[in-house]
């Protein structure tokens, strides 16, 4: 099976560093997607891990160790439009992705 | 532009009236997919297709239908709704899912309420 735990919650301040933690127990996957969402839209696209290690892009940070069964998302230097649940799901050789229940970020002035 | 379209956007409908929610995508992918999301369980696969006319369950496929006639079509289909179907439906598409990277494309969304 392919279990992955996430923080149902999270609250940071403006200006902030966040990390998201996901943790997960499979026997294989391809890859670990991070995925923002904004209340009652689509998921869309933030970050992919394959290999061990930090994937970085703008303000936003992926790392995984599949060793440890953990990857992290960092948002650095946060802002009010961050607000919105963040998704971590790890994908298979079928194109499925398992997801986790999301952690909703809310990020306070 | 690149995109996933679904319609409706919302739908409010009564138990048993059977109902199609319509995806369609115009990036050429081959693999597309139906999730639903429900507060407390995440985004759950229903069934997902990888082409035309090859289609299988996910997680969660009962009380649904689809079909792949076409690449770009993947119709959702609900014979007789019920109302523990009442969720956030998405669909999404990928190019090649084989490939370790496969990022998936969104809809926007369909809200579904079964009374």
């Amino acid at each position: 099976g392919q279990n992955i735990d996430q923080p149902t919650e999270m609250t940071a301040t403006e200006g902030a560093i966040v990390q998201i933690n996901c943790t997960y127990q499979t026997s294989g996957f391809n890859g670990l997607f991070w995925y923002q969402q904004h209340a009652g839209e689509a998921p869309t696209f933030l970050s992919y891990n394959v290999l061990d290690g930090l994937e970085e892009k703008g303000r936003f940070s992926s790392f995984l160790s599949r060793s440890k069964g953990y990857s992290y998302l960092l948002l650095k230097e946060l802002q009010m439009k961050d607000s919105a649940s963040y998704l971590c799901a790890l994908s298979g050789n079928t194109g499925k992705l398992i997801f986790g229940q999301g952690t909703t970020l809310q990020v306070k002035p | 532009e690149a995109q996933v379209t679904q319609n409706p956007r919302y739908l409010i409908t009564v138990t048993g009236k059977k109902l199609t929610v319509t995806c369609s995508q115009n990036m050429n992918h081959e693999y597309m997919s139906w999730y639903r999301q429900d507060p407390g369980l995440g985004l759950r696969q229903i069934y997902y297709s990888m082409n035309v006319e090859v289609t299988d369950k996910g997680d969660v496929p009962e009380g649904y239908k689809v079909s792949r006639k076409e690449k770009r079509n993947f119709p959702l289909i609900l014979e007789s709704p019920s109302p523990n179907q009442t969720s956030l439906y998405f669909c999404a598409s990928t190019d090649n899912p084989g490939q370790r990277y496969n990022e998936q494309f969104f809809g926007p969304g369909t809200r579904l309420t079964v009374l």
